[in-house]
């Protein structure tokens, strides 16, 4: 199985700040059909999962664009320009590669 | 809209069974694979199991292989988890998700979630 590994796995911010959120994964992502099929997902306390992006850079459709993806390979970030408090969450990495697994999660928070 | 509303959750005894449902609508549910991604309290995310558009193809995670079976009904645009011989690790909020947009491989919509909690 491929492990996704986040860090860090709490960042606190201040609003108005950039952010950032690495990835690794345990075996490159890279799928034989040329695409990387890595994701991030954001979820809001008391909330489901919503897409954020999809393999590795495009942002999902409503999905603001102070939001962005990076990286290939094993490594990967998820960048947010400028922070704002509705951003408060728990983000996820997950990679569709083979079969389908999520890294642990990192805990944003404003300072 | 595309909607997503799981249903049959609730508390359960070990080694007992529940079947679990995702209603579906806003979509042509027949033309799309469907999955079951679950979230113990207070953990992450794990991915349980996929059924292919028509039903023909299935897949498990390792950790609820033979005890867990996903079926759907297109007729009804309802998905299924049928769950047996639960165990207490298997408490958490079970969600249904879909990739909708095709070439993105990644989980674009996802229901509410139902919990289930295995205890004694």
């Amino acid at each position: 199985d491929i492990v996704m590994t986040q860090t860090p796995l709490s960042s606190p911010v201040t609003l108005g700040q950039p952010a950032s959120i690495s990835c690794r994964s345990s075996q490159s992502l890279v799928h034989s059909d040329g695409n990387t099929y890595l994701s991030w997902l954001q979820q809001r306390p008391g909330q489901p999962p919503r897409l954020l992006i999809y393999k590795i850079s495009n942002r999902f459709s409503g999905v603001p664009d102070r939001f962005s993806g990076s990286g290939a390979g094993t490594d990967f970030t998820l960048k947010i320009s400028r922070v704002e408090a509705e951003d408060v969450g728990v983000y996820y990495c997950m990679q569709a590669t083979q079969s389908y697994t999520f890294g642990q999660g990192t805990k944003l928070e404003i300072k | 809209q595309v909607q997503l509303v799981e249903s049959g959750g609730g508390v359960v005894q070990p080694g007992r069974s529940l079947r679990l449902s995702c209603a579906a609508s806003g979509f042509t549910f027949s033309t799309y694979g469907v999955h079951w991604v679950r979230q113990a309290p207070g953990k992450g995310l794990e991915w349980v199991a996929a059924i292919s558009y028509d039903g023909g193809d299935k897949f498990f995670a390792d950790s609820v292989k033979g005890r867990f079976t996903i079926s759907r009904d297109n007729s009804k645009n309802t998905l299924y988890l049928q769950m047996n011989s639960l165990r207490a690790e298997d408490t958490a909020v079970y969600y249904c998700a879909i990739m909708l947009h095709g070439d993105s491989w990644a989980f674009d919509y996802w229901g509410q979630g139902t919990l289930v909690a295995v205890s004694s």
